[in-house]
């Protein structure tokens, strides 16, 4: 098992830009999370799904976010337009029954 | 949004030592989660504890859930630099939907 996939791992982006993250969850896993992470405010939960729906997304910060779920086994989150105050820890996660997550290695945004 | 407090923030002891972490909240929770994170990666699952009271152990940690689901704590005995991690408390009270705690940065010095 490969576990959770995040690509890219690093990406630096000029403000103003798009910026696409993508997540490859685990086979079977019906769960799948989005979290940021700062140093200011810690985990912050963006938005969920159960089996590729959107359940809750009251964590997005504002329309500048989109995520999507085409198919069990991939995710995007999407900035547009990135600004700096964007520049976090992106991470993804999957779980089998909502409860027991596992994290992927995370997506460090930096918009300049 | 739940508010989940941990502390202390930051904790710098020498191996061998023991030490306690806390998670406390307001909110009650259906189940509360414990991870540990590494520089540079996600963070990993410890344990989740569903039952008030509830004491779970896993080699030298020790977990227990507040008798009113409000709370947890984090015992390590001896600890060894290995345990040096970013260590967080998650609770669900909504189903389905995990809040992270503030996080308790631990350094274990050889």
């Amino acid at each position: 098992d490969a576990g959770v996939i995040q690509s890219p791992r690093h990406e630096v982006t000029e403000m103003g830009q798009e910026v696409t993250l993508r997540c490859k969850p685990i086979s079977g896993h019906d769960y799948l999370f989005w979290y940021r992470q700062t140093m200011m405010r810690g985990l912050e939960l963006l938005i969920y799904f159960n089996n590729n729906v959107p359940i809750d997304d009251s964590g997005m910060p504002e329309d500048r976010f989109s995520a999507k779920m085409p198919n069990a086994s991939f995710s995007t989150l999407k900035i547009q337009p990135s600004e700096p105050r964007d520049s976090a820890v992106y991470f993804c996660a999957s779980s089998s029954d909502g409860y027991g997550y596992t994290f992927g290695s995370g997506t460090r945004l930096t918009v300049v | 949004t739940q508010l989940l407090e941990q502390s202390p923030q930051f904790l710098s002891i020498q191996e061998g030592e023991n030490l306690t972490v806390y998670c406390n909240s307001s909110s009650v929770f259906s189940s509360l989660q414990w991870y540990r994170q590494e520089p540079g990666e996600g963070p990993v699952l410890l344990v989740t504890v569903v039952t008030g009271g509830e004491v779970k152990k896993l080699k030298r940690l020790t977990f227990q859930f507040g008798d009113a689901r409000k709370d947890s704590s984090l015992h390590i005995t001896a600890a060894q630099p290995g345990d040096t991690g970013l260590y967080l408390c998650a609770g669900d009270s909504t189903g389905n939907q995990f809040y992270f705690g503030t996080g308790t940065s631990l350094t274990v010095i050889p």
